[in-house]
């Protein structure tokens, strides 16, 4: 079965460096999504992804975040200044289609910040 | 804003039944899933449920929707220790923005 591939499984990053984290949706999937989950948190939604550009953006995404489809397979998420407190599990998922069609997750990068 | 709540924690004999309870805001949710995140992977998705639909069988899983009340519930017939996991439900709005509750720990005693 056909699925969501994210990589690294775990990333440590000094505190103020850049981080990109990737995934490979699965390969008839035109919608994308990341999420993430603070330890002992709720899983929240950063961002949704269509046809290059982002659908929707919740209030975590900021400026510092940045996401982009270099190709036509990979798509990435970059935090450009990273702070303690972006230290998480990040999930990537993807969909057929927009509502309705379930969206299918990755196994996450489990993100450190030093 | 909306919001999913679960409890924390279920714990059932093997064989038993499990029946894990959310509870949702959002009125306009169209579509309620349930997601399973065995330890160190990701979240699997285990079934989902139109919200103009009362209940879904898929095999051992049957999903309870109550609209009136905003009850979501997954029972797990035949319990097995593989299915020891983080039960997570999800309602879709603003979109396909999933919201989370916090998820349901089940733990299987043999």
């Amino acid at each position: 079965e056909p699925e969501v591939t994210q990589t690294p499984s775990h990333q440590v990053t000094q505190m103020g460096q850049e981080v990109i984290l990737r995934c490979v949706p699965i390969s008839n999937h035109l919608y994308f999504y990341w999420y993430r989950q603070i330890l002992g948190q709720k899983v929240e939604f950063l961002v949704s992804f269509y046809n290059n550009e982002i659908s929707e953006k919740s209030e975590i995404f900021d400026d510092q975040f940045s996401v982009e489809r270099p190709d036509g397979s990979n798509f990435t998420l970059k935090i450009r200044s990273t702070k303690l407190e972006d230290s998480a599990m990040y999930f990537c998922a993807s969909s057929e289609v927009f509502e309705g069609q379930p969206q299918h997750f990755g196994d996450g990068t489990r993100l450190s910040i030093l | 804003g909306e919001d999913v709540e679960q409890s924390l924690f279920l714990s059932v004999r093997e064989g038993d039944s499990s029946v894990i309870n959310c509870t949702y805001t959002d009125s306009s949710s169209t579509y309620l899933y349930w997601y399973k995140q065995e330890p160190g992977a990701g979240l699997q998705l285990l079934t989902y449920i139109f919200s103009n639909m009362d209940m879904k069988q898929d095999q051992r899983l049957t999903v309870l929707l109550n609209k009136k009340d905003k009850h979501l519930s997954l029972r797990i017939a035949d319990t097995q220790t593989g299915d020891s996991a983080i039960y997570f439900c999800a309602e879709n709005n603003a979109g396909n923005m999933l919201t989370f509750g916090g998820g349901t720990r089940l733990m299987v005693k043999p």
